[in-house]
Formats: C-alpha cells, sequence, structure tokens
C-alpha cells in the first residue's frame, strides 16, 4: 500500500457545487496532515492544516478519520478559480518525521 | 509570494552533465527542503538542510547532493544527468524541521534532459 493516495482525477463539477476528496495514508502512526493547492505550472501552497477535531476555513472543511486513516476535504459553492490540483500531504513516521506528498487530484470547475 | 525565490527557472541538459540549482529561503528559515515532482506526479522528497547539516534523505542515489550556506540558502547538485531526471525541482523553507511547520515553495526549476 502506497503511503499516501489520492483518487487522480478529474473531477469535473459544475460551478456552485459542493465537491469532496478522500485521501487514505498506510502509517497510522502519522501526526500532522494537510492539504496543498497546486495552479497549473505553479508551486504547491498551503490551503489548509487538518486537526484532529476537523477544522474550516471559509467554503473549505477538512476532516481526519484516524480509525480508517483517512482525511477529506469539502469544498462548498465552489468557484472557477478552485479549479486545481489538490495535494494531500502527511507527515512519515518512518523516515525522520518527513512529510509525503500524494499525487494529487484535479478538479476543474464547470462554468 | 512566499519569498523562497530559485534559479534558474528552466534550465535544458544533455545526458551525463551535472547541473546546480540555487534556493533563497524565506527570511528567519533555517530549514530547506528540496524535492522533485515529475509531471502528473506529487512532490517526491529529496532530502532537508538544517542548520547547514542535512537532516533526512528521501529515496534517491548519491548523485543528488546538496549544500546549505550560513544564510540558509541551498543548493541542489545532480551529476550524470539520465533522462528521468527531467522534473520540476522544488525548494521549500520552514521555520524549524518539524514537520508540523508550513513549507512556502519556491517557484521551482524546470530541468529538461536530452
Amino acid at each position: 500500500r502506497k503511503e499516501v493516495e489520492q483518487d487522480p482525477g478529474p473531477f469535473n463539477v459544475p460551478e456552485g457545487a459542493t465537491v469532496a476528496f478522500n485521501c487514505t495514508y498506510s502509517n497510522s502512526a502519522s501526526q500532522s496532515f494537510f492539504w496543498y493547492r497546486q495552479d497549473c505550472r505553479k508551486e504547491p501552497k498551503l490551503l489548509m492544516s487538518v486537526y484532529s477535531s476537523g477544522n474550516e476555513d471559509g467554503r473549505f472543511t477538512a476532516q481526519l478519520n484516524r480509525a480508517s486513516q483517512y482525511i477529506s476535504l469539502l469544498i462548498r459553492d465552489s468557484k472557477l478559480s478552485d479549479s486545481a490540483t489538490y495535494l494531500c500531504v502527511v507527515n512519515s513516521m518512518n523516515r525522520d518525521d518527513k512529510i509525503i506528498f500524494g499525487k494529487g487530484t484535479r478538479l476543474h470547475i464547470l462554468p | 509570494e512566499t519569498g523562497v525565490t530559485q534559479s534558474p527557472t528552466h534550465l535544458i541538459k544533455t545526458r551525463g552533465q551535472q547541473v546546480t540549482l540555487r534556493c533563497s529561503s524565506q527570511s528567519g528559515h533555517n530549514t530547506v527542503s528540496w524535492y522533485q515532482q515529475a509531471l502528473g506526479q506529487g512532490p517526491q522528497f529529496i532530502f532537508q538542510y538544517y542548520r547547514e547539516e542535512e537532516n533526512g534523505r528521501g529515496n534517491f542515489p548519491p548523485r543528488f547532493s546538496g549544500l546549505q550556506f550560513p544564510n540558509y540558502s541551498s543548493e541542489l547538485n545532480v551529476n550524470a544527468l539520465e533522462l528521468d531526471d527531467s522534473a520540476l525541482y522544488l525548494c521549500a523553507s520552514s521555520l524549524s524541521r518539524a514537520s508540523t511547520d508550513t513549507q512556502y515553495f519556491g517557484p521551482g526549476t524546470r530541468l529538461t534532459v536530452l
């Protein structure tokens, strides 16, 4: 099993809809979780950290399910500008506490 | 912008050559991590430098090496380039080496090996 797995998509979603992605991780000892956003041919940028109790930032909600070892990202009222690749990031307790990126989920918001 | 800069932005090399990529970290950050991102993939961790010492390495061969300078800027060197080394090379600086710290990425160097 890969350390961090994501559905590569693409998810094609009409503007205004709600979309959700999941990301599974293999190491139950992982403690740090993040969602990064990467626009085409640009660098990744932190979207939000994921806390144990779940957290919300505007239209974005992140949740952690330790029992099933996955994190999720929910985007409400999607905008055209949300079109990007969303990278799931988990710290690897196997490798000196470094972070591991998933391959990313591509999201296309359709007008 | 993150304040992390990388040079050059693009580079074309041939197989067997050597390349040096440079990264200036954000002010106040003492940790720099390097990643390789192939097309359609997520960034793969190469290594991290903390206060001029290597602090962890991913699954990359020894021909990938690096340095960090007293001002915390960093270099990535790749010897004996192979076609598969073609990728976007990203550096990220962070406040410390803790995995809980946000990584601030530079714009990357796009390397093409012919």
